[in-house]
């Protein structure tokens, strides 16, 4: 149980453009999902925390017009980044959890991005 | 804020041998979940162990065990028996009431054959 789906798992676009990525519970109601960042042989960097139904809330330093998140249900949250640049290129991990005291979070397979 | 340190970026064990990954956490909350969570090449996270602060026996899950002391707010991995397949980075995380989990920056273990 508590499996979590991220698609893509891997998108290359031109600098510009956006791109979306999807992640779902798909055998739980996810509360709370969050959205990291993660660089080559560093650790996760928590971009955002989504509840369903309403605004996510952003991490210091994360642009929230560039990186757009939607909770619009309880399986379902989309990271969105607009107008891609190079410097955006990197895995980004969609998590989510049912909202439980001792919950885990569950991980999506991570969706990498390269912006060209 | 939370913070977690692991103070061990890198390390190797001989495949069937023991090796332990360290964590350290610093809180002022009295209750609150700890996690190890292993990421193979794959990048897949993957979740080894849970422990809850409230309880004072160490959990285990077959060839993991932790090393859990609250008082001074460790709480470490040992993987007995290591197989090659347990080759990955392995994140320890922190979670409180402020519904957020906090993450060390990763030990990279590798398995030698």
């Amino acid at each position: 149980g508590a499996v979590v789906s991220q698609h893509p798992s891997r998108v290359i676009c031109k600098s510009g453009t956006s791109v979306k990525i999807e992640c779902r519970s798909l055998d739980f109601q996810a509360t709370t999902m969050f959205w990291y960042r993660q660089f080559p042989k560093q650790s996760l960097m928590l971009m955002a925390t989504s509840n369903e139904g309403s605004k996510a809330t952003y991490e210091q330093g994360v642009e929230k017009d560039k990186f757009l998140i939607n909770h619009a249900s309880l399986t379902l949250s989309t990271l969105t980044v607009t107008s891609a640049h190079p410097e955006d290129s990197s895995f980004y991990i969609c998590s989510a959890r049912t909202g439980l005291g001792h919950s885990p979070l569950h991980f999506g397979n991570g969706t990498r991005l390269t912006v060209t | 804020a939370q913070t977690v340190t692991q103070s061990q970026p890198e390390m190797s064990v001989q495949e069937a041998e023991t090796v332990t990954l360290s964590c350290t956490y610093d809180t002022s909350e009295s209750n609150y979940y700890l996690f190890w969570y292993k990421q193979p090449p794959s990048r897949q996270m993957i979740l080894v162990i849970r422990q809850e602060a409230y309880k004072q026996q160490n959990a285990t899950e077959n060839r993991f065990s932790v090393n859990f002391q609250k008082a001074a707010k460790s709480f470490s991995l040992k993987i007995s028996d290591s197989q090659l397949g347990d080759t990955a980075m392995y994140f320890c995380a922190f979670f409180s009431t402020g519904n957020q989990f906090y993450f060390g920056t990763g030990t990279s273990l590798t398995v030698i054959p």
